[in-house]
């Protein structure tokens, strides 16, 4: 199967509780990152962790990484409703290469 | 940030016609641009790498006189679907990377390709 899955596919949380998406992969990366889109539009930039790191933070956002268990996952704190959208994680095996997407966890948060 | 736009947003064409897609870096040089297809819900899907002043590179099963990428310039990489038939109909996404700005991809916004 593809490089990148991810689950759960859909989840639906309340507004300010957390939501957890995990990702997996099945070969060496130079990084991870993840990715959102909401309905209908590109693809926005969230966090790139490389594979020598365990942990990156950005705002609400959390990102681990293990690489023995080639997996990773995007914790979203206080969720709200405009974090609702479609979670993708993408790998890459070189800095400048093509990046593989995985099938991406549709996010909703109810208000 | 860099900015990547895509346009059109959408389009709608009847069976058999030929349809370009524009992608364009307003801020920086793209070497490199990648083009994605994506269908509902699903995830996107690579289709080819486009490397200004030479060819395009198919990711293996998309025909490359089916759909023809001209990367003509540092700041232009066009798609053009020949000949459009209802299975083309697909939502298709370019990105770029910018230089020296590690390694995350900047999108456009997406073109909505709806074959009658």
């Amino acid at each position: 199967s593809q490089q990148g899955e991810e689950d759960p596919q859909a989840l639906s949380i309340q507004e300010g509780e957390n939501a957890t998406m995990n990702c997996s992969y099945k070969t060496s990366i130079n990084n991870l990152q993840w990715y959102r889109q909401n309905s209908g539009r590109g693809l926005v930039h969230l966090i790139l962790i490389r594979s020598n790191e365990r942990e990156k933070h950005s705002g609400r956002l959390r990102v681990t990484l293990d690489t023995s268990k080639k997996s990773s996952s995007l914790l979203i704190t206080a969720s709200r409703a405009a974090d609702t959208a479609s979670y993708f994680c993408a790998t890459a095996y070189t800095n400048a290469g093509k990046s593989t997407f995985g099938d991406g966890t549709t996010l909703t948060v109810k208000p | 940030g860099a900015v990547v736009s895509q346009h059109p947003s959408r389009v709608i064409c009847k069976s058999g016609t030929s349809v370009k897609i524009e992608c364009r870096s307003l801020d920086f040089q793209a070497t490199t641009m990648f083009w994605y297809r994506q269908f509902p819900k699903q995830s996107l899907m690579l289709m080819a790498t486009s490397n200004e002043g030479s060819k395009a590179t198919y990711e293996q099963g998309v025909e490359k006189d089916k759909f023809l990428i001209n990367h003509a310039s540092l700041t232009l990489s066009t798609l053009t679907v020949t000949s459009a038939h209802p299975e083309d109909s697909s939502f298709y996404i370019c990105s770029a990377r910018v230089p020296g700005k590690d390694e995350k991809l900047f999108f456009g916004s997406g073109t909505q390709l709806s074959v009658l």
